[in-house]
């Protein structure tokens, strides 16, 4: 098993433009998650899925969509890249009540 | 949500056992307590769960008072390789979020 997958592991943008982070799992976990991390800090959550088809808002879900197509991929989309959405990606899977298995990141720069 | 306080950092030595307490006063009664690792660089990963009283792994042992308020995470005989934040959270089974706290940075010395 891969685990959670994560692509790009690096990505700078430039103000504006839009582009999707990727993730996959390949544990036929019903949960995925997407948090962002800024330096020094915790993580905050911005979408979480309870399965194909279920998307919900996190804590700081403004400029971000998700969508579930299918219990292995959870893409996150940013609309239109500003600079305070530098930060580092993480995508989690789990299934309800278990332990949450996270994705290695993806390191964000928006100019 | 249940809220999680912790000491945002704590230093101590290698060999040493570490003990960092994990406060959560409205735990629900289905509610699991869990721990995670981060290492600068690297997603969580997880450490150790537990309900009520103690359960010990490989890695910790996670001590849950009767009134289930608090929780403490023992690391035995930490060495410099332990130095990450350590996040207490609550798992609640009537939510399907899963929320972070701030966590507490460990720094070992040697």
């Amino acid at each position: 098993n891969a685990g959670v997958t994560q692509t790009p592991k690096f990505q700078v943008l430039k103000t504006g433009q839009s582009m999707t982070l990727q993730c996959a799992q390949d544990m036929n976990h019903e949960y995925m998650s997407w948090y962002r991390q800024d330096p020094g800090m915790g993580l905050r959550l911005i979408h979480y899925s309870v399965g194909a088809g279920i998307t919900d808002q996190g804590e700081v879900p403004n400029g971000y969509n998700v969508s579930r197509s299918t219990t292995e991929d959870f893409p996150l989309r940013l609309l239109s890249a500003a600079p305070s959405q530098t930060s580092v990606y993480f995508c989690a899977s789990r299934t309800k009540g278990a332990r949450q298995f996270f994705g290695p990141g993806t390191r964000l720069t928006v100019l | 949500l249940a809220k999680t306080t912790q000491p945002i950092s704590m230093d101590s030595y290698e060999g040493q056992e570490v003990n960092i307490t994990c406060s959560h006063n409205n735990i629900a009664t289905n509610d699991y307590i869990t721990w995670y690792q981060q290492f600068p660089s690297q997603g969580p990963r997880f450490i150790i769960q537990g309900y009520k009283t103690k359960v010990t792994n490989e890695v910790a042992s996670l001590f849950i008072p009767a009134d289930r308020k608090s929780s403490t995470l023992s690391l035995p005989r930490v060495s410099l390789s332990d130095t990450a934040v350590y996040y207490c959270l609550v798992l609640m089974n009537r939510d399907d979020k899963i929320i972070f706290g701030k966590g507490t940075r460990l720094h070992i010395l040697p």
